[in-house]
């Protein structure tokens, strides 16, 4: 029992580059989060969805698209990357009480 | 939509003090508030949670109390100790939608 993975766990991308972030969850929770995590500006939603097939914008959604195809995974995309995406990106899942989080990926924008 | 504020930002202790951090939300539908630790470079992790039915709940050194009148909650820790050193984090949600953070407060225990 994994929990939730993120991948990657580190990466650089050039301005302009696309790139995409898995998430995978193992116990089969509907709910799936993504979140951003900046200096003093705490946890942010990006995107969420609430069961497999569905998407939601959160409360940062510009720039990034999701895709939940299957209920085990959380697709992250950066279409076209801009160095304002520097981030630590978290995913979490959720069955009825608090999230679990992945360990998260450290993206940098140049 | 929620907003949650959190205070202090930041807090430091010497050993064996308590520490307390407080939160304030504005929707009154909101329900469940968890509270999680993250170490530096580390997951956030729950550490303990509260649901609007209940007015308080422990776990060993670490207490949470909700006022729903007021819309304010708090974490408590006893008997700090240097590994409760960390970032603490509030959030609320109502239902089974999404949580809102607040921004986080630094604990510092001095040994």
């Amino acid at each position: 029992n994994a929990g939730v993975t993120q991948t990657p766990k580190f990466r650089v991308l050039k301005t302009g580059q696309s790139m995409t972030l898995l998430c995978a969850q193992d116990m089969n929770h509907e709910y799936m989060y993504w979140y951003r995590q900046d200096p003093g500006m705490g946890l942010r939603l990006i995107h969420y969805s609430v069961g497999e097939g569905t998407t939601a914008k959160g409360e940062v959604p510009d720039g990034y698209n999701v895709s939940r195809l299957k209920k085990q995974n959380f697709l992250l995309g950066l279409e076209s990357a801009a160095p304002s995406q520097t981030s630590v990106y978290f995913c979490a899942s959720r069955s009825g009480g608090g999230y679990t989080f992945g360990s998260g990926t450290r993206l940098t924008v140049v | 939509g929620e907003n949650v504020e959190q205070h202090p930002s930041t807090l430091s202790v010497q050993e064996g003090d308590s520490a307390v951090i407080k939160c304030t939300y504005s929707d009154s539908a909101s329900n469940y508030f968890p509270w999680y630790k993250q170490e530096l470079g580390k997951r956030p992790q729950l550490i303990i949670d509260i649901r609007s039915n209940v007015g308080e709940k422990k776990d060993q050194r670490i207490a949470v109390t909700l006022n729903k009148t007021a819309k304010h909650f708090s974490l408590h820790i006893t008997e700090t100790q240097p590994e409760d050193s960390a970032v603490y984090f509030c959030a609320a949600s109502s239902g089974y939608s999404t949580l809102t953070f607040g921004k986080g407060t630094m604990l510092l225990v001095s040994p």
